[in-house]
């Protein structure tokens, strides 16, 4: 069965550039949710998106930024990168009427700064 | 907000023997999701057991299952006949149901985790 997809798996960027992590939901997910774990911490929610509309936000920092595409898949953008945004980058998909649809995330994208 | 709070950094068991992990949590609503989630050294976030706060029956999944206690809001996982493959961190998480489209599902607080050792 197709899971979500996450791209890159692996990032290197050095202070103040600028990341773009991708997100493909599992086929016919219409909702996708981001989260931040850094180094030896649980995973912070950041933004969820549903049907292309932002429908959540958490502790997402300004200098980030998402969108949810015509084909449902997600972009998490990041500027003026920072040493504590160094972390494994979770993208989660589920349908709508999700209370009976299982949450499935993807395998993560390590960012790492330097 | 809601909160939840995993008591035990770190828990060990033996091979084949029973182990339980502690979650607690605080919320005042009173329709919610609780999740036991396992990260495996690769890092994949996997769910293990899910309860729905309406349902007074405790969530069985093969040798997982839960002890539900909703008014002491307490929520721990039991895992019996413990595998070598069960070693991981595991997350207790809480999300509120409702939300567009049901969105506020998939919007997880995580408690702080337990690292599961499994000796031979």
């Amino acid at each position: 069965a197709a899971g979500v997809i996450q791209s890159p798996r692996h990032l290197i960027k050095e202070k103040r550039e600028t990341a773009t992590l991708k997100c493909y939901p599992i086929p016919r997910h219409d909702t996708v949710y981001w989260y931040q774990q850094g180094p030896g911490q649980d995973p912070q929610f950041l933004i969820s998106f549903y049907e292309k509309m932002q429908s959540d936000k958490g502790s997402i920092p300004d200098r980030f930024s998402a969108q949810q595409f015509s084909d449902y898949h997600s972009e998490l953008n990041m500027s003026s990168l920072e040493l504590g945004d160094s972390a494994l980058y979770f993208c989660a998909s589920s349908q709508w009427g999700g209370d009976n649809s299982p949450l499935h995330f993807g395998n993560g994208t390590r960012l790492t700064v330097t | 907000a809601q909160t939840v709070t995993q008591s035990q950094p770190e828990m060990s068991v033996q091979e084949a023997e029973t182990v339980t992990l502690s979650c607690t949590y605080d919320t005042s609503e009173s329709d919610y999701y609780l999740f036991w989630y396992k990260q495996p050294p690769s890092r994949q976030m996997i769910l293990v057991i899910r309860q729905e706060a309406y349902k007074q029956q405790n969530a069985t999944e093969n040798r997982f299952s839960v002890n539900f206690q909703k008014a002491a809001k307490s929520f721990s996982l039991k895992i019996s006949d413990s595998q070598l493959g069960d070693a991981a961190m595991y997350f207790c998480a809480y999300s509120s149901s409702g939300g567009a489209g049901g969105t506020s599902y998939g919007k997880l607080t995580f408690g702080q985790g337990t690292i599961l050792t499994v000796h031979p």
